[in-house]
């Protein structure tokens, strides 16, 4: 079973914020949290990873509670091209990428 | 930088057939991960190799599914024999562990499996 939690689907206007949370209950220490999107009949592609503190780069922001327990990625204007499957995963620092599974992702929708 | 290359990117095939599927990843990139993606899941993870040794097959089911990573580049994985429940994307993924981004895995585009 996946390490991770999300909702099934979700739904933002375009040039709309849009906050994708992610439970991560059993997070270990050495745990990364990883957040990818898979685009229609592509691979997933890397989107932004942390491990206590908020990130930022080009594409998004990555807010992790203090408890680590979860997550929100946060893409500060969705446009259409955002419109995939996100998926948190959990990455141990020790083993890259052993036994890491892919829930089903929440998929989000935007509108025009 | 090029991508990670797969091949083909459509196979059909009828159940009890063959069938492989080949992967080049970045250069230099020693880690390299087969998945299998079943439509409205996510990737599940078959086979992960380090360099040309395998670090974790446990998820692959090796009564018809074998990977091979020769010379530590390309991959190739097979089924032998198909069966329905194989149709799916396989999806091919390489990491550079020296990167400092390290954790970021890049994919290839997939190949889709359809197996009648």
């Amino acid at each position: 079973d996946a390490k991770t939690t999300q909702p099934n689907s979700m739904e933002s206007n375009e040039e709309e914020p849009v906050h994708l949370p992610c439970n991560h209950s059993t997070i270990s220490g050495t745990d990364y949290i990883h957040w990818y999107r898979q685009l229609p009949s592509q691979g997933p592609e890397y989107v932004i990873h942390g491990l206590t503190s908020n990130v930022n780069n080009r594409m998004a922001s990555l807010a992790i509670a203090e408890d680590r327990k979860s997550s929100t990625l946060i893409l500060h204007r969705a446009t259409l091209r955002d419109a995939a499957v996100y998926y948190c995963i959990l990455n141990s620092m020790k083993t890259s990428y052993d036994k890491v599974i892919f829930g089903p992702g929440t998929s989000l929708s935007v509108i025009p | 930088e090029a991508g990670v290359a797969q091949s083909p990117r459509y196979k059909i095939i009828e159940k009890r057939q063959s069938v492989a599927f080949w992967c080049n990843p970045i250069s230099g990139h020693a880690t390299l991960y087969w998945y299998q993606q079943i439509l409205g899941q996510g990737p599940k993870l078959l086979i992960q190799f380090q360099n040309n040794g395998v670090v974790d097959d446990s998820q692959l089911p090796k009564d018809r599914f074998s990977a091979e990573r020769l010379k530590g580049v390309d991959s190739t994985l097979k089924i032998q024999p198909a069966k329905l429940e194989d149709s799916a994307v396989y999806l091919c993924a390489s990491i550079s562990t020296t990167d400092p981004l390290w954790g970021e895995q890049f994919f290839g585009p997939g190949t889709r499996l359809t197996v009648l």
